[in-house]
């Protein structure tokens, strides 16, 4: 199936400072997101993008967390500054559009806060 | 709100039975779509099969299905002959007509022994 590319795929960094998480879509696809995933729990919605601006927003994206996609090119979440809690894997996923259509994940970047 | 239930934490199947896996589900909207993913050892996330609160029949995808029973809320997971490779954690997830994030489960975990 259609592939979502993740880079990194681990990265570790000490608390307070920034770190962006880089996500290669599927070619075509319009829509875009993050989600978060801290182990043995269930992945949990970010964050929704879509023709250049954030669409949707949940509680868990916090002012420190930033969006953006410039010239069509990677699609990347930045931290800034990091906190502790943030330590969790990160995955993108894109969509070809919205309403129905099912998103296809990257595989994952694991984040660890020191 | 949206909240997706998996009770089942684990199920472990001989190879070639069917496994049924639970998931049901809460919404204030009539129209919303329902997917289930599955997480494979590697942590790589696959998109499954997808079920339209509007339509009646069943959705099937090769040796997957899907159980729709609108009105208990309810969307179970039919994997038939099944195979080692179905091993893995699968998510039920959800999204209404006007949000784009999806809503996890907390999963249930097959394991497929020969």
């Amino acid at each position: 199936g259609p592939k979502v590319l993740q880079i990194p795929s681990h990265q570790i960094i000490d608390m307070g400072q920034m770190v962006t998480l880089n996500c290669d879509p599927v070619s075509n696809h319009l829509y875009f997101y993050w989600y978060k995933q801290i182990l043995g729990q269930q992945m949990e919605f970010l964050v929704n993008f879509y023709n250049g601006k954030v669409m949707e927003k949940s509680k868990l994206f916090k002012d420190q967390f930033s969006v953006e996609r410039p010239d069509g090119s990677y699609f990347t979440l930045k931290i800034q500054p990091t906190a502790l809690e943030d330590s969790a894997v990160y995955f993108c996923a894109s969509s070809l559009e919205g309403g129905p259509y099912e998103q296809y994940f990257g595989p994952g970047t694991r984040l660890t806060v020191l | 709100a949206q909240k997706v239930t998996q009770t089942q934490t684990s199920i472990s199947v001989m190879e070639k039975t069917t496994v049924t896996m639970d998931c049901v589900y809460e919404t204030q909207d009539s129209s919303y779509f329902l997917f289930w993913y599955k997480q494979t050892a590697s942590g790589e996330i696959v998109f499954l099969i997808r079920q339209d609160s509007y339509k009646k029949e069943n959705a099937t995808v090769g040796h997957y299905s899907l159980n729709f029973q609108k009105p208990k809320s309810s969307i179970g997971l039919i994997i038939t002959a099944t195979q080692i490779e179905d091993s893995a954690v699968y998510f039920c997830a959800m999204r209404d007509n006007y949000a784009q994030g999806l809503t996890f489960g907390l999963g249930t975990r097959v394991s497929v022994f020969p």
